[in-house]
C-alpha cells in the first residue's frame, strides 16, 4: 500500500542555517511521482516539485533542492542558508501511475520554523 | 487570475444542519479533489472527479457528498454534519499533463457544534 512518513514532526532553525527535511515512502509500484507542497502561515497550499521515479537526479531551485534516492525510498526536501518565509508546514505526497492516478497520498508534514 | 475560489472561509455549525461549502475554478481543469486536513493527520482525500459527471470517493468519503453538473464546480455536501466533521477543508483542481500539480482553494475551517 502507498504510504508517506515525514518523521520529523517540527523542525526550529535559525535564519541562514541549512535544514533538511525527510520524506519516506512506500509503494509498490514501479512508476509513480513524488511532490512537495508548502503551507506558509496563511493556510493555503502551494506546490512545489514533482518528480516521477525514473528521474532520479537531484532538482535545485535557487535555495531549494531535493534529493531522490530510490535505493532507500526517499525524497528528501533541502533548503540552503533559510529565512524567515520559509517557515511552514512541508507537505510530501506520493501518487502511483497507472490504473489508480486519481490520489495523491500525503504525508503528516513538517512544521519549519525559521527564527531572525 | 487563475485560481480556486472556496466559500465560506469559515463556518461554524450545528450537528444534523445541511450545509455546502463551494468550490469554483476558472482554469478550465477536469479533475478536482475535496481533502480535509486535520493535526497529525495530514491531508486526506474526501472525493475527486475526473470530470463532469464523475466523481468517486476517495479515503475519507463517510458523511460527504459531492456532484459534477460543471466542470468549474465542486461542491462539497455535509448532509448532516456531525463534530467529527470538525476540520479545515481544502477544494483543488489540477491540470491535465500535469499530474498531482495541485492548485488549492484557501481552505473553509468548518466547526461542528
Amino acid at each position: 500500500a502507498q504510504k508517506v512518513t515525514q518523521a520529523q514532526t517540527e523542525i526550529s532553525v535559525v535564519e541562514k542555517e541549512d535544514v533538511t527535511l525527510d520524506c519516506v515512502y512506500e509503494t509498490r509500484d514501479t512508476t509513480y511521482y513524488l511532490f512537495w507542497y508548502k503551507q506558509p502561515p496563511s493556510g493555503e497550499l502551494v506546490f512545489l516539485i514533482r518528480r516521477n521515479s525514473f528521474d532520479e537526479q537531484n532538482e535545485i531551485s535557487g535555495r531549494y533542492s531535493w534529493n531522490f534516492q530510490k535505493s532507500t525510498s526517499s525524497f528528501n526536501f533541502t533548503i540552503t542558508a533559510s529565512q524567515v518565509v520559509d517557515s511552514a508546514v512541508y507537505f510530501c505526497a506520493l501518487s502511483e501511475a497507472g490504473y489508480n492516478t486519481d490520489k495523491l497520498i500525503f504525508g503528516t508534514g513538517t512544521r519549519l520554523q525559521v527564527f531572525p | 487570475e487563475a485560481q480556486v475560489t472556496q466559500n465560506p472561509r469559515y463556518l461554524i455549525t450545528v450537528t444534523g444542519k445541511k450545509l455546502t461549502v463551494t468550490c469554483s475554478q476558472n482554469m478550465n481543469h477536469e479533475y478536482m479533489s475535496w481533502y480535509r486536513q486535520d493535526p497529525g493527520l495530514g491531508l486526506r482525500q474526501i472525493y475527486y472527479s475526473m470530470n463532469v459527471e464523475v466523481t468517486d470517493k476517495g479515503d475519507v468519503p463517510e458523511g460527504y457528498k459531492v456532484s459534477r453538473k460543471e466542470k468549474r464546480n465542486f461542491p462539497l455536501i455535509l448532509e448532516s454534519p456531525s463534530p467529527n466533521q470538525t476540520s479545515l477543508y481544502f477544494c483543488a483542481s489540477s491540470p491535465p499533463g500535469v499530474w498531482g500539480k495541485l492548485f488549492f482553494g484557501s481552505g473553509t475551517q468548518l466547526s461542528v457544534l
